[in-house]
């Protein structure tokens, strides 16, 4: 599959903002992952996400994160947006070529 | 508690070869999933390689022929052995594991090292 991501978002502090990852034709039942790198930093899982919209967060995650999707789409929604939320925010899943792709990442910009 | 530790990234010129580590602990290397993933200079994630518990190794199709994967179960260990080199290889290479639970296409990474940066430069 290809993950398709917006490459920016912005909004204001304490806002909500909610990103999207999007699976190409014919995979739209796939699993996903939402990971977090913030500048300078290695990537940290924010959940798993599934086609039915539930989602499970990594350890420590806030429940800030919140996961959700419709058809192919994958929402990734932060609330009550923090500084330390500006980031560049990746979705992952699974390709049976080669074994996982990412998307290309969407940066975040707290205003 | 969970903990990846890269090391042996550096400078090396074109065409040379070099050996990346991933210490594990927390969990058993052995017993899940293991993966390579890197990320050029201001650039996106891609993925290198896995090791899968049962002992299958995979690699993009970037690096392979050129790069090894390899783990020490006696030292919870994770390795990448690279050879010849290329300017394009110049990345941060993160160790990552995927979640325990993974089956069929519900596969993903949990958890992520800090990373080691490898540079490719005469």
């Amino acid at each position: 599959p290809v993950l398709t991501q917006s490459s920016s978002a912005s909004a204001s502090l304490g806002s909500s903002v909610k990103l999207t990852c999007t699976l190409s034709s014919g995979h739209s039942t796939y699993i996903i992952a939402w990971h977090q790198q913030q500048p300078g930093k290695a990537p940290r899982y924010l959940m798993k996400l599934e086609r039915s919209g539930s989602y499970d967060r990594g350890s420590g995650v806030p429940d800030r994160f919140s996961g959700s999707s419709s058809g192919a789409d994958r929402y990734l929604t932060i609330s009550n947006l923090q500084s330390e939320d500006e980031a560049n925010y990746f979705c992952e899943t699974w390709d049976s070529n080669v074994h996982k792709v990412f998307g290309g990442g969407t940066k975040v910009t707290v205003l | 508690e969970v903990q990846l530790v890269e090391s042996g990234g550096g400078l090396i010129q074109p065409g040379g070869s070099l050996r990346l580590s991933c210490a594990v602990s927390g969990f058993t290397v052995s017993s899940n999933y293991m993966n390579w993933v890197r990320q050029a200079p201001g650039k996106g994630l891609e993925w290198v390689s896995v090791f899968y518990s049962g002992g299958s190794t995979y690699f993009a199709d970037s690096v392979k022929g050129r790069f090894t994967i390899s783990r020490d179960n006696s030292k919870n260990t994770l390795y990448l052995q690279m050879n010849s080199l290329r300017a394009e290889d110049t990345a941060v290479y993160y160790c990552a594991r995927d979640s325990p639970y993974c089956s069929g296409t519900s596969c993903y990474i949990d958890y992520w090292g800090q990373g080691t940066l490898v540079t490719v430069s005469s």
